[in-house]
């Protein structure tokens, strides 16, 4: 298995431009979910999925959009980058939403907004 | 909404020194799990509590969940370069919704050889 897959590893957009982040997962988890991570804010959760067709906001949903279509994938989507957009983020997966399922975390992405 | 605070935010120490990070929350968390992101790298799960009054061990780490399932340690004894990176708590709140867990800052350990 190679587990939880994110794509770009490094990407630089400028301000206005729109990119979609790659996460897959290969282990047939239920839950995935979209982080970022800023310096000393530890990890905020943006996006989230329970499931095939199912997404629902995080802590800081806001500029960016999800969509579930297969159990495996769940991109993250930057509408309209901003400097404030900068960041590196995570996505992660679990085997269900059952409370006691540890999260896999993908390599991250890191994210520069010109 | 749920909060979870971890102190302290940095901490040096030289090798062989403990170290300690706490994690409180505001609510009653359903358990409580444990990450470490080595520098430049992704979190990785260490452990969980579910337990009120838990105490879990592994090797030189030592992991507390409070009685009132509302606080959490972490303790290193004995410190290696190999331990550098951040810890971060995790948690949900107690009937919660399911997805969202809620991650703590994160304790950003050095250790000095």
């Amino acid at each position: 298995n190679a587990g939880v897959t994110q794509t770009p590893k490094f990407q630089v957009l400028k301000t206005g431009q729109s990119m979609t982040l790659q996460c897959a997962q290969d282990m047939n988890h239920e839950y995935m979910s979209w982080y970022r991570q800023d310096p000393g804010m530890g990890l905020r959760l943006i996006h989230y999925s329970v499931g095939a067709g199912i997404t629902d906001q995080g802590e800081v949903p806001n500029g960016y959009n999800v969509s579930r279509s297969t159990t495996e994938d769940f991109p993250l989507r930057l509408l309209s980058a901003a400097p404030s957009q900068t960041s590196v983020y995570f996505c992660a997966s679990s085997y269900s939403t059952q409370i006691t399922d540890t999260q896999y975390f993908g390599p991250g992405t890191r994210l520069t907004v010109l | 909404g749920q909060q979870v605070m971890q102190i302290p935010q940095y901490q040096h120490v030289q090798e062989g020194e403990d170290f300690t990070t706490y994690c409180n929350s505001s609510t009653t968390l359903s358990n409580i799990q444990w990450y470490k992101q080595r520098p430049g790298g992704h979190p990785v799960f260490l452990i969980q509590l579910v337990k009120s009054g838990e105490v879990k061990k592994q090797k030189r780490l030592t992991f507390q969940f409070g009685e009132a399932k509302k606080n959490s340690s972490l303790h290193i004894t004995a410190t290696q370069t190999t331990d550098v990176g951040t810890y971060f708590c995790a948690g949900r709140n107690r009937g919660s919704t399911l997805g969202r867990l809620c991650f703590g800052r994160g304790t950003q350990l050095t250790v000095w050889p």
